[in-house]
């Protein structure tokens, strides 16, 4: 089936680390998306991609980094630096003149211990 | 991008039809409207998008009005699985979509 996939579900961290959240899609889109949700909130935008090798900050990129040396990953790292990471993370993409009209992952619940 | 203003929460029984509004009144003449779903814990849903007509498919029918400053998402026979929280977005063509807290839509027995 054709689709975005995010692991883990749930994924916990110790202050002071590094962690990183995957998302792989095989819908064949050029963009992609990491949007950030807080509970009762809607999405923020954190990074997005329109094509490999290319990415732009968002609304909330600090504390955050992303890579795309693939088309159809866009991983996104949380960093030591990002104070309050516990929080939804949901991963998108899109695909032409369109992509406004975003398919989503299950999202990645992280909790920081 | 315009910004929206959506019911914090609605109810509808099951069966019976869910229109949900979403004023848009700063909205500019190449901007579209956008709806989404995200039902609990799970990633959002496209739903439907249009600029001036009315559209249809098979989740819902969008209800723009001739001044294009409200917009009427319809859901013609509501289940309960149609509880989420609905997204109404003001799009123009940067790629980004910016979300609000949307309307808590419950679907009751």
């Amino acid at each position: 089936d054709g689709g975005i996939t995010q692991s883990p579900k749930y994924l916990f961290r110790k202050e002071g680390q590094n962690v990183t959240l995957s998302c792989e899609q095989n819908l064949n889109h050029d963009a992609m998306y990491w949007y950030r949700q807080d509970p009762g909130q809607g999405l923020r935008l954190i990074y997005y991609s329109q094509i490999v090798n290319d990415f732009q900050k968002g609304d909330i990129a600090e504390g955050y980094s992303v890579s795309r040396e693939k088309k159809e990953s866009f991983p996104l790292t949380v960093t030591s630096a990002q104070k309050n990471p516990t929080a939804f993370y949901l991963c998108a993409s899109g695909q032409g003149r369109r992509r406004e009209t975003q398919y989503f992952g299950p999202g990645t619940r992280l909790l920081v211990l | 991008d315009a910004k929206t203003t959506q019911p914090t929460s609605m109810d509808c029984a099951e069966g019976r039809a869910a229109n949900l509004p979403c004023n848009h009144s700063t909205i500019s003449g190449n901007e579209y409207v956008y709806w989404y779903r995200q039902i609990h814990s799970q990633g959002p849903q496209y739903i439907i998008h249009g600029l001036k007509n009315n559209e249809t498919n098979e989740m819902a029918s969008l209800i723009i009005t001739e001044d294009r400053k409200s917009s009427t998402l319809i859901l013609p026979h509501a289940t309960l699985r149609d509880t989420a929280v609905y997204y109404c977005i003001v799009y123009r063509s940067n790629y980004k979509l910016t979300f609000g807290k949307g309307t808590l839509l419950t679907v009751n027995p």
